[in-house]
C-alpha cells in the first residue's frame, strides 16, 4: 500500500533553514504530482506546494513564495521541502501528500513538525 | 488565496444528519467540480472521504456525501456516529493553479 514517511522537522531559530523529506512507498513515485501542506498547533490545514511527476512545474503559496523551494528525486522516491528565512509563523506540522488527479490529495504521511522559535 | 468559509463547529445526536457547508467564490469552488473533503481525528492526518464534489472514494462509508450549488460546497454525513467526531476541511483547485483549504468544521457527536 502507499506509504508516505515525513523527516527533518525540529527546532529551529527564526532566520535559518531546515530541508524536509518525505520518503515514498508502494505506488510510481515518478508518475505522479506531491504536494506539502502545513498545519499549525491548533489551527486549520494550509497547502504549502506541488511539484509535477517530472518536476517541470512548481508552484507556491504566497506565504512561503520565494523562502521555500520544493523538489524532489525520483530516482530515492524522496520529496524535499527547503525551508529558507524561517519565521515564528511557519511553525507548524507539515505533511507531504500524493497528488490525485491534479485535484486533491490522497493519501497523507504523518506529518513532521517544525518549531520556529529562538 | 483567502481560506474558503466552513461552521467552526457543527454536532448532532447518534442517527441524526449533519451538514458542513464550504463557501468559496467564483474562482475556485464556484469555478470547477474540483471540491474535496477531508476528515482529521485528533492526533492523526487527515484522509480524503470526498472528491470532485461528491465522489468517494473506495472504503469511505456511504454515510458521506457531497454537493454543490454556486460558490458553495456541501458535506452531509448520514446516520451519525460516535466515529465521525473528528475535524472536517474542504479544499478546492483554484483559477492560479493553487490550492485552497477551508477554515475547518468540528463536528461533535452528542
Amino acid at each position: 500500500q502507499v506509504q508516505l514517511v515525513e523527516s527533518g522537522g525540529g527546532v529551529v531559530q527564526p532566520g535559518r533553514s531546515l530541508r524536509l523529506s518525505c520518503a515514498a512507498s508502494g505506488f510510481t513515485f515518478n508518475s505522479y504530482g506531491m504536494h506539502w501542506v502545513r498545519q499549525a498547533p491548533g489551527k486549520g490545514l494550509e497547502w504549502v506546494a506541488v511539484i509535477s511527476y517530472d518536476t517541470t512545474n512548481k508552484y507556491y503559496a504566497d506565504s512561503v513564495k520565494g523562502r521555500f523551494t520544493i523538489s524532489r528525486d525520483n530516482s530515492k522516491n524522496t520529496l524535499y521541502l527547503q525551508m529558507n528565512s524561517l519565521r515564528p509563523e511557519d511553525t507548524a506540522v507539515y505533511y507531504c501528500a500524493k497528488d490525485r488527479a491534479g485535484i486533491d490529495f490522497d493519501p497523507w504521511g504523518q506529518g513532521t513538525l517544525v518549531t520556529v522559535s529562538s | 488565496q483567502s481560506a474558503l468559509t466552513q461552521p467552526a463547529s457543527v454536532s448532532g445526536s447518534p442517527g441524526q444528519s449533519i451538514t458542513i457547508s464550504c463557501t468559496g467564490t467564483s474562482s475556485d469552488v464556484g469555478g470547477y467540480n474540483y471540491v474535496s473533503w477531508y476528515q482529521q481525528h485528533p492526533g492523526k492526518a487527515p484522509k480524503l472521504i470526498i472528491y470532485e464534489v461528491n465522489n468517494r472514494p473506495s472504503g469511505v462509508s456511504n454515510r458521506f456525501s457531497g454537493s454543490k450549488s454556486g460558490n458553495t460546497a456541501s458535506l452531509t454525513i448520514s446516520g451519525l456516529q460516535a466515529e465521525d467526531e473528528a475535524d472536517y476541511y474542504c479544499s478546492s483547485y483554484t483559477s492560479s493553479s493553487l490550492y485552497v483549504f477551508g477554515t475547518g468544521t468540528k463536528v461533535t457527536v452528542l
